[in-house]
């Protein structure tokens, strides 16, 4: 069975420091694997995808990486801001979504 | 294209009544997920289903819960009898296929379930 484990589970820094948000899951069996951003009370916002061929995507000031052999995930969050402040979501997709409990990030001035 | 569209966007009920929750996938989109988010926690799978057809029911409540795609219209996740517990959201996503290592998901803002 599917297992994902995001770590930590909670996170605040000041504005600018670089971030790294874990993610791990147990059966590397894997299509692709998805961050999500989730606003309190709001949707899901996808971020990045990355396939299970790729090690790495990139957008803007975020930088996914994927291990798929060791079952692992991160992003990299360079320069942040109080505009980050949300819940970071990853999922891996077999044939549906598996999701971690998110990272809650809050970002202070 | 106007994105995964689910409504409402919040839902009162009184224990004992029944709520559907319907989702409209991004166009183009033939399959549809179906997942619960307990008030600080993690969302669940629910069900995955195509057009006409369940594919995968294992994280639906065995009693009270259905889910239905037609041919035509949107999506329902229909509760039946609710109760406190089932106060929730309820986040509807879609995506072109699986299998794919490029099938990305999209999900709806949500609908908001309170039971009183």
């Amino acid at each position: 069975k599917q297992e994902v484990t995001q770590i930590p589970a909670a996170l605040s820094v000041p504005e600018g420091e670089n971030l790294v948000l874990n993610c791990s899951f147990t059966d590397s069996a894997i299509y692709n694997l998805q961050w999500f951003r989730q606003d309190p009370g709001k949707g899901l916002t996808s971020l990045l995808l990355i396939q299970s061929s790729q090690r790495e995507q990139t957008s803007g000031r975020l930088n996914a990486s994927l291990d798929k052999s060791s079952g692992r995930s991160t992003l990299y969050i360079a320069a942040s801001q109080p505009g980050d402040s949300a819940t970071y979501l990853c999922a891996v997709n077999t044939d549906k979504l598996i999701f971690g409990t998110g990272t809650r990030l809050q970002v202070f001035p | 294209n106007a994105g995964v569209m689910q409504n409402p966007r919040h839902l009162v009920r009184r224990r004992g009544q029944e709520a559907r929750l319907r989702c409209s996938p991004m166009k183009g989109h033939s399959h549809v997920y179906w997942y619960r988010q307990l008030p600080e926690e993690g969302l669940k799978f629910m069900v995955y289903l195509q057009k006409e057809n369940i594919i995968d029911e294992s994280g639906m409540p065995k009693e009270r819960f259905s889910a239905e795609f037609p041919k035509e219209g949107p999506s329902i996740l229909r509760i039946q009898q609710v109760v406190r517990g089932d106060s929730a959201a309820y986040f509807c996503a879609s995506s072109p296929g699986v299998g794919r290592a490029n099938t990305e998901a999209f999900f709806g803002q949500g609908t908001r379930l309170t039971v009183v």
